[in-house]
């Protein structure tokens, strides 16, 4: 089946450094992306709409300056925390919608620690 | 979307079927139910949807009421792999589009 790939699986990072996280579709191609963080124990929240070629669309209270989205080409994504604190910690974890069938894959997560 | 609830969490038996209720009690007739899971620190797996019929795949079963407004998902035979949390999720557009997770119900398979 489509694989939607996500690099690193984890890092970590000093606070005040910025961490980019890719968010791959490896056998289709997605018009759009989503991005969401889950907290320990917590559901995932949806961060935000990545839509290719086009600005990035931020849920309510996510802060666009913080999480910088790039959708460049038609296989990836990628979400970049700006000056990372502790509280950024978190899993990242992305989905894909395929352009040709419609069906909707997630990655695998990316952990963030910032110490 | 419409919203959903689930019982915060479940065990089953090893073996036995595992029934996973989920209440939609505003959902509009348009509007798909999905089931998703996730084991722990992987993202979210795809289970199965349905509009309005039954459905059942290679995983489990979903049985749909008549009036919509609840759900149920069975798997028939749980193992201790499909220990997880599995979230019922109500979404207008059948495909890929952003999906909202509630809290979800933490399902544990016992030997």
């Amino acid at each position: 089946g489509a694989v939607v790939s996500q690099h690193p699986s984890w890092v970590i990072c000093k606070s005040g450094t910025s961490v980019k996280i890719e968010c791959r579709s490896l056998d289709f191609q997605a018009t759009t992306m989503f991005w969401y963080r889950q907290f320990p124990k917590q559901s995932l929240m949806l961060m935000a709409t990545s839509n290719e070629g086009s600005k990035a669309t931020y849920e309510q209270g996510v802060e666009k300056d913080k999480f910088l989205i790039n959708h460049a080409s038609l296989t990836l994504s990628t979400l970049t925390v700006t000056s990372a604190h502790p509280e950024d910690s978190s899993f990242y974890i992305c989905s894909a919608g395929d352009r040709g069938t419609g069906e909707l894959f997630f990655g695998e997560g990316s952990r963030l620690t910032v110490l | 979307d419409a919203k959903t609830t689930q019982p915060t969490s479940m065990d089953c038996a090893e073996g036995r079927a595992a029934n996973l209720p989920c209440n939609h009690s505003t959902i509009s007739g348009n509007e798909y139910v999905y089931w998703y899971r996730q084991i722990h620190s992987q993202g979210p797996q795809y289970i199965i949807h349905g509009l309005k019929n039954n459905e059942t795949n290679e995983m489990a079963s979903l049985i749909i009421t008549e009036d919509r407004k609840s759900s149920t998902l069975i798997l028939p035979h749980a193992t201790l792999r499909d220990t997880a949390v599995y979230y019922c999720i109500v979404s207008l557009i059948q495909g890929a589009q952003k999906l909202v997770f509630g809290q979800g119900t933490r399902l544990t398979i016992n030997p």
